[in-house]
């Protein structure tokens, strides 16, 4: 069964330091691999996913993951983190064939301070 | 609009009624999805409807739970009897294909008293 593990429930960057939010997950077969991000009282938003091609991907407001596979990561990053990219984020695993739904792991509490 | 729409935003029952929480999804997408958010958890997946095929319902916790989708569209997430564990945000995804990103509603919050 296919099963994501986020390690850490909050992770506490300074405004402008760079930020890592860590994602390792287990599947068979190939992964397809997603970030979302959610605001309080709101739904939760695409970032990035990875498919295939580069390991390193770019997604939205800056944000990128680096896939790899001998390591059954994708951790998320960004350069340098901004107050409002305080939020909780999930990352997500499907597998090609068989199971249609996301499988998530059970987010990361980003605290980025002034 | 453009995003994928659910109603109500909040709603309050009593133990033991029945709720009906809907999902407009994306015009075109033939996905739709619903998920559980339970306060301080991750995502529970509950159903999964892929155009005329017939749903997976592998993640609904209980015979209470059911959900339909008419006309390929829209969709009804019914819960019989509501029982105070129910209470959590419902939120509802769609997707063009089965392989592309999920859209995600802002989600209905069910509180059962």
């Amino acid at each position: 069964a296919q099963s994501v593990a986020q390690p850490e429930d909050q992770v506490n960057v300074a405004e402008g330091n760079p930020l890592t939010v860590k994602c390792t997950y287990s599947v068979s077969g190939n992964p397809y691999l997603f970030w979302y991000v959610q605001y309080p009282n709101r739904g939760l938003q695409f970032l990035l996913k990875y498919i295939t091609g580069d390991n390193l991907v770019k997604g939205s407001y800056g944000f990128e993951a680096e896939f790899n596979k001998s390591q059954t990561s994708f951790h998320l990053k960004k350069p340098s983190a901004l107050v409002s990219d305080s939020a909780l984020y999930f990352c997500a695993v499907r597998v090609p064939t068989g199971f249609q739904k996301l499988v998530f792991g059970t987010g990361t509490r980003l605290l980025v301070s002034p | 609009g453009a995003g994928v729409s659910q109603s109500p935003s909040n709603k309050v029952t009593e133990k033991g009624k029945d709720v009906e929480l809907r999902c407009d999804p994306i015009s075109g997408h033939t996905a739709l999805y619903w998920y559980r958010q339970s306060l301080g958890q991750g995502l529970e997946f509950l159903i999964y409807f892929q155009g005329n095929s017939a749903p997976d319902k592998s993640g609904l916790p209980s015979d209470r739970f059911s959900a339909e989708r008419t006309g390929g569209s829209v969709s009804t997430l019914t819960i019989q009897r509501t029982q105070q564990e129910d209470s959590a945000v419902y939120l509802c995804a769609s997707s063009s294909t089965t392989y592309n990103e999920q859209f995600f509603g802002p989600g209905t919050r069910l509180t059962v008293l």
